[in-house]
Protein backbone atom coordinates (compact mmCIF):
# COMPACT_ATOMS: atom_id res chain seq x y z
CA UNK A 1 0.00 0.00 0.00
CA UNK A 2 1.03 3.71 -0.66
CA UNK A 3 2.77 5.88 2.20
CA UNK A 4 0.43 9.08 2.15
CA UNK A 5 2.33 12.44 2.32
CA UNK A 6 0.78 15.35 3.71
CA UNK A 7 0.22 17.97 2.74
CA UNK A 8 -0.47 17.52 -0.83
CA UNK A 9 0.66 20.73 -2.11
CA UNK A 10 2.20 24.24 -0.04
CA UNK A 11 2.81 27.50 -1.15
CA UNK A 12 6.02 29.01 0.99
CA UNK A 13 7.66 32.91 0.67
CA UNK A 14 11.33 32.40 0.80
CA UNK A 15 12.60 31.69 3.98
CA UNK A 16 10.02 30.56 5.28
CA UNK A 17 10.15 26.58 6.88
CA UNK A 18 7.90 23.42 5.52
CA UNK A 19 7.38 20.09 6.79
CA UNK A 20 6.39 17.17 5.05
CA UNK A 21 5.01 14.35 6.41
CA UNK A 22 4.79 10.60 5.14
CA UNK A 23 2.90 7.59 6.71
CA UNK A 24 2.99 4.05 6.02
CA UNK A 25 0.50 1.79 7.21
CA UNK A 26 3.51 -1.18 7.53
CA UNK A 27 6.51 -1.78 9.11
CA UNK A 28 9.00 -0.20 7.73
CA UNK A 29 12.77 -0.42 7.45
CA UNK A 30 13.51 2.51 5.38
CA UNK A 31 12.02 5.39 4.57
CA UNK A 32 13.63 7.68 1.55
CA UNK A 33 13.36 11.06 -0.06
CA UNK A 34 13.71 12.56 -3.08
CA UNK A 35 13.07 15.87 -5.21
CA UNK A 36 11.33 16.25 -8.15
CA UNK A 37 11.57 19.27 -10.78
CA UNK A 38 9.09 19.18 -13.07
CA UNK A 39 9.41 17.14 -16.30
CA UNK A 40 12.90 16.15 -14.78
CA UNK A 41 13.72 12.54 -12.94
CA UNK A 42 13.60 12.08 -9.18
CA UNK A 43 16.67 13.28 -7.18
CA UNK A 44 17.85 11.38 -3.93
CA UNK A 45 18.03 13.17 -1.22
CA UNK A 46 18.50 11.17 2.10
CA UNK A 47 17.60 7.48 3.59
CA UNK A 48 16.94 7.23 7.04
CA UNK A 49 17.20 3.26 8.40
CA UNK A 50 14.73 2.18 11.27
CA UNK A 51 16.46 3.17 14.54
CA UNK A 52 14.57 6.75 15.04
CA UNK A 53 17.53 8.53 13.68
CA UNK A 54 17.46 11.72 11.84
CA UNK A 55 19.73 13.22 9.67
CA UNK A 56 20.61 16.25 7.98
CA UNK A 57 21.61 17.54 4.47
CA UNK A 58 22.64 21.29 4.53
CA UNK A 59 18.96 23.24 5.37
CA UNK A 60 16.70 20.58 4.63
CA UNK A 61 16.40 17.36 7.49
CA UNK A 62 14.35 14.42 7.92
CA UNK A 63 13.01 12.29 11.05
CA UNK A 64 12.39 8.57 10.91
CA UNK A 65 9.62 7.25 13.79
CA UNK A 66 9.43 3.59 13.78
CA UNK A 67 7.09 2.88 15.90
CA UNK A 68 4.55 4.92 14.12
CA UNK A 69 5.88 4.26 11.01
CA UNK A 70 6.16 7.89 10.12
CA UNK A 71 8.67 10.03 8.63
CA UNK A 72 8.82 13.59 8.38
CA UNK A 73 11.26 16.14 6.21
CA UNK A 74 11.81 19.67 7.10
CA UNK A 75 12.97 22.84 4.90
CA UNK A 76 14.30 25.79 6.74
CA UNK A 77 14.97 28.98 5.32
CA UNK A 78 13.70 27.90 2.44
CA UNK A 79 15.28 28.72 -1.04
CA UNK A 80 13.71 29.08 -4.92
CA UNK A 81 15.47 26.06 -5.39
CA UNK A 82 13.50 23.86 -3.36
CA UNK A 83 10.39 24.03 -5.14
CA UNK A 84 9.30 20.56 -6.35
CA UNK A 85 7.36 17.54 -5.63
CA UNK A 86 8.90 15.47 -2.95
CA UNK A 87 8.40 12.06 -2.54
CA UNK A 88 9.01 9.91 0.23
CA UNK A 89 9.55 5.94 -0.57
CA UNK A 90 9.31 3.59 1.45
CA UNK A 91 11.06 -0.29 2.10
CA UNK A 92 10.13 -2.89 3.93
CA UNK A 93 13.44 -4.75 4.79
CA UNK A 94 16.35 -6.17 3.50
CA UNK A 95 15.78 -8.61 0.75
CA UNK A 96 12.92 -6.48 0.08
CA UNK A 97 14.47 -3.93 -1.55
CA UNK A 98 12.15 -2.38 -4.04
CA UNK A 99 10.62 1.19 -3.02
CA UNK A 100 6.93 2.20 -2.90
CA UNK A 101 6.60 6.16 -3.42
CA UNK A 102 4.54 8.59 -1.59
CA UNK A 103 1.21 10.35 -3.04
CA UNK A 104 3.65 13.13 -3.16
CA UNK A 105 4.02 16.42 -1.56
CA UNK A 106 3.95 19.96 -4.13
CA UNK A 107 6.14 22.76 -2.53
CA UNK A 108 5.85 25.68 -4.47
CA UNK A 109 8.58 28.48 -3.33
CA UNK A 110 8.00 32.57 -4.54
CA UNK A 111 10.35 35.45 -3.96
CA UNK B 1 31.75 7.18 -11.25
CA UNK B 2 28.28 5.48 -11.73
CA UNK B 3 26.04 6.39 -14.67
CA UNK B 4 22.85 5.46 -15.73
CA UNK B 5 21.89 5.62 -19.34
CA UNK B 6 18.12 5.79 -20.34
CA UNK B 7 16.86 6.27 -24.58
CA UNK B 8 14.67 7.51 -26.04
CA UNK B 9 13.90 10.60 -24.32
CA UNK B 10 10.84 10.88 -26.04
CA UNK B 11 8.48 8.14 -27.91
CA UNK B 12 5.46 8.72 -29.90
CA UNK B 13 3.68 5.37 -30.71
CA UNK B 14 0.33 4.06 -31.95
CA UNK B 15 -2.02 2.20 -30.22
CA UNK B 16 -1.04 -1.43 -30.82
CA UNK B 17 2.62 -1.09 -32.04
CA UNK B 18 5.50 -2.59 -29.92
CA UNK B 19 7.47 -1.17 -27.64
CA UNK B 20 11.04 -1.06 -26.18
CA UNK B 21 12.73 1.04 -23.65
CA UNK B 22 16.23 0.50 -23.05
CA UNK B 23 19.01 1.49 -19.78
CA UNK B 24 22.23 0.93 -18.81
CA UNK B 25 24.56 1.09 -15.84
CA UNK B 26 28.01 2.15 -15.86
CA UNK B 27 30.45 1.43 -13.22
CA UNK B 28 29.16 -0.72 -11.11
CA UNK B 29 27.96 -4.84 -11.33
CA UNK B 30 25.86 -6.34 -9.85
CA UNK B 31 23.37 -3.58 -9.63
CA UNK B 32 19.47 -3.57 -8.34
CA UNK B 33 17.86 -2.41 -11.47
CA UNK B 34 14.14 -1.24 -11.51
CA UNK B 35 11.51 0.49 -13.76
CA UNK B 36 8.75 2.92 -12.85
CA UNK B 37 6.06 4.48 -14.63
CA UNK B 38 4.70 8.14 -13.83
CA UNK B 39 1.43 9.37 -15.60
CA UNK B 40 0.96 12.79 -15.72
CA UNK B 41 0.74 14.79 -12.68
CA UNK B 42 0.90 11.72 -10.21
CA UNK B 43 3.15 9.79 -8.24
CA UNK B 44 5.69 6.98 -9.36
CA UNK B 45 4.28 3.13 -10.08
CA UNK B 46 6.66 0.24 -9.67
CA UNK B 47 6.49 -2.25 -12.92
CA UNK B 48 9.12 -4.66 -12.77
CA UNK B 49 12.36 -5.10 -10.54
CA UNK B 50 15.80 -7.03 -10.86
CA UNK B 51 18.11 -8.74 -8.83
CA UNK B 52 20.63 -10.26 -10.76
CA UNK B 53 20.71 -11.23 -14.40
CA UNK B 54 17.59 -13.01 -15.77
CA UNK B 55 15.77 -12.13 -12.26
CA UNK B 56 12.37 -9.85 -13.01
CA UNK B 57 9.96 -9.21 -10.12
CA UNK B 58 6.73 -8.06 -11.51
CA UNK B 59 4.77 -5.64 -9.32
CA UNK B 60 1.84 -5.14 -11.49
CA UNK B 61 0.21 -7.21 -13.88
CA UNK B 62 -0.06 -5.28 -17.43
CA UNK B 63 0.83 -5.62 -21.23
CA UNK B 64 4.04 -4.63 -20.09
CA UNK B 65 7.58 -7.40 -19.59
CA UNK B 66 11.05 -6.71 -18.49
CA UNK B 67 14.27 -8.45 -19.32
CA UNK B 68 17.76 -8.34 -18.12
CA UNK B 69 20.00 -9.91 -20.57
CA UNK B 70 23.18 -8.88 -19.28
CA UNK B 71 24.30 -7.39 -15.69
CA UNK B 72 23.89 -3.73 -16.34
CA UNK B 73 21.40 -3.67 -19.01
CA UNK B 74 17.43 -3.41 -18.32
CA UNK B 75 14.92 -3.50 -21.32
CA UNK B 76 11.27 -2.95 -20.64
CA UNK B 77 8.81 -4.02 -23.58
CA UNK B 78 5.33 -4.16 -25.19
CA UNK B 79 3.74 -5.88 -27.81
CA UNK B 80 1.00 -4.23 -28.22
CA UNK B 81 0.51 -0.55 -26.67
CA UNK B 82 -2.56 0.63 -24.90
CA UNK B 83 -3.65 4.36 -24.53
CA UNK B 84 -3.35 3.44 -21.12
CA UNK B 85 0.58 2.91 -21.46
CA UNK B 86 1.28 6.51 -21.87
CA UNK B 87 3.15 8.24 -18.97
CA UNK B 88 6.99 8.66 -18.16
CA UNK B 89 8.81 5.63 -17.72
CA UNK B 90 12.31 5.18 -15.23
CA UNK B 91 14.65 3.45 -14.96
CA UNK B 92 16.60 3.65 -11.51
CA UNK B 93 19.52 1.48 -10.49
CA UNK B 94 21.03 1.14 -6.47
CA UNK B 95 24.09 -1.28 -5.26
CA UNK B 96 22.63 -4.46 -3.86
CA UNK B 97 21.87 -3.87 -0.12
CA UNK B 98 20.45 -1.42 2.48
CA UNK B 99 21.58 1.91 3.06
CA UNK B 100 21.02 2.96 -0.57
CA UNK B 101 19.29 5.33 -2.37
CA UNK B 102 18.10 4.93 -5.80
CA UNK B 103 19.43 6.87 -9.35
CA UNK B 104 17.04 7.55 -11.43
CA UNK B 105 17.36 7.89 -15.51
CA UNK B 106 16.33 10.90 -17.11
CA UNK B 107 13.43 8.85 -18.47
CA UNK B 108 11.86 8.47 -21.51
CA UNK B 109 8.00 10.20 -22.04
CA UNK B 110 5.95 7.67 -23.84
CA UNK B 111 2.53 8.92 -25.81
CA UNK B 112 0.71 6.46 -27.08
CA UNK B 113 -1.85 7.94 -29.82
Amino acid sequence: QQPVQSPQAVILREGEDAVINCSSSKALYSVHWYRQKHGEAPVFLMILLKGGEQKGHEKISASFNEKKQQSSLYLTASQLSYSGTYFCGTEQGLGNEKLTFGTGTRLTIIP
Amino acid sequence: SQTIHQWPATLVQPVGSPLSLECTVEGTSNPNLYWYRQAAGRGLQLLFYSVGIGQISSEVPQNLSASRPQDRQFILSSKKLLLSDSGFYLCAWKPTGANYGYTFGSGTRLTVV
